[in-house]
């Protein structure tokens, strides 16, 4: 099983452009979560997903839009990027249920915004 | 939640067990303790988690005091590979949408030297 791909590895912006991260996973989880992670901030929530076509706002929701039209996907865009939103991006997955399942992580997205 | 705390960084010998400690003195009754690491560049990874009584997979064993207020986590013959940020955190296990909703403090740093 591939488990939690993320696309792109890396990406280089300018000020004011958008793109979208991706995040797909295999396993079939409910749960979809983006977590955003600095230099001695650890790791923030974004944006989550308890299913398909339910979005909520995590901690740092600002300057960024998610959907989740199917249990597979769920990627994040970055409608005008700006320099404070350079970080490594986290996507993660669970299955539902009963709550205790493990989260499970892709590698990251590497952004850096000039 | 319940709060955690960590030593910020350990180190220990190559082919030693590996313990990891971890406060949790606020813990509620229905709160599990859950074990993460991160190596370098990569996405988190879960380890194990438990409730009151120890755990063990294939990675690693859970040991959790009767009090439950701490908790120790063994890598039995810790190898280079098993440097990383380890991160404990302490959860509700609940159904709905906060499954997801991980805290992750600054962890503790383990170098494993050869």
């Amino acid at each position: 099983n591939a488990g939690v791909t993320q696309t792109p590895k890396f990406q280089v912006l300018k000020t004011g452009q958008s793109m979208t991260l991706q995040c797909a996973q295999d396993m079939n989880h409910e749960y979809m979560s983006w977590y955003r992670q600095d230099p001695g901030m650890g790791l923030r929530l974004i944006h989550y997903s308890v299913g398909a076509g339910i979005t909520d706002q995590g901690e740092v929701p600002n300057g960024y839009n998610v959907s989740r039209s199917t249990t597979e996907d769920f990627p994040l865009r970055l409608l005008s990027a700006a320099p404070s939103q350079t970080s490594v991006y986290f996507c993660a997955s669970s299955k539902g249920g009963t709550g205790i399942s493990p989260l499970h992580f892709g590698n990251g997205t590497r952004l850096t915004v000039t | 939640d319940a709060k955690t705390t960590q030593p910020p960084s350990m180190d220990c010998a190559e082919g030693r067990a590996a313990n990891l400690p971890c406060n949790h003195s606020t813990i509620s009754g229905n709160e599990y303790v859950y074990w993460y690491r991160q190596i370098h560049s990569q996405g988190p990874q879960y380890i194990i988690h438990g409730l009151k009584n120890n755990e063990t997979n294939e990675m690693a064993s859970l040991i959790i005091t009767e009090d439950r207020k701490s908790s120790t986590l063994i890598l039995p013959h810790a190898t280079l590979r098993d440097t990383a940020v380890y991160y404990c955190i302490v959860r509700v296990a609940s159904s709905g949408g906060s499954n997801y909703k991980l805290t992750f403090g600054k962890g503790t740093l383990l170098t494993v030297n050869p």
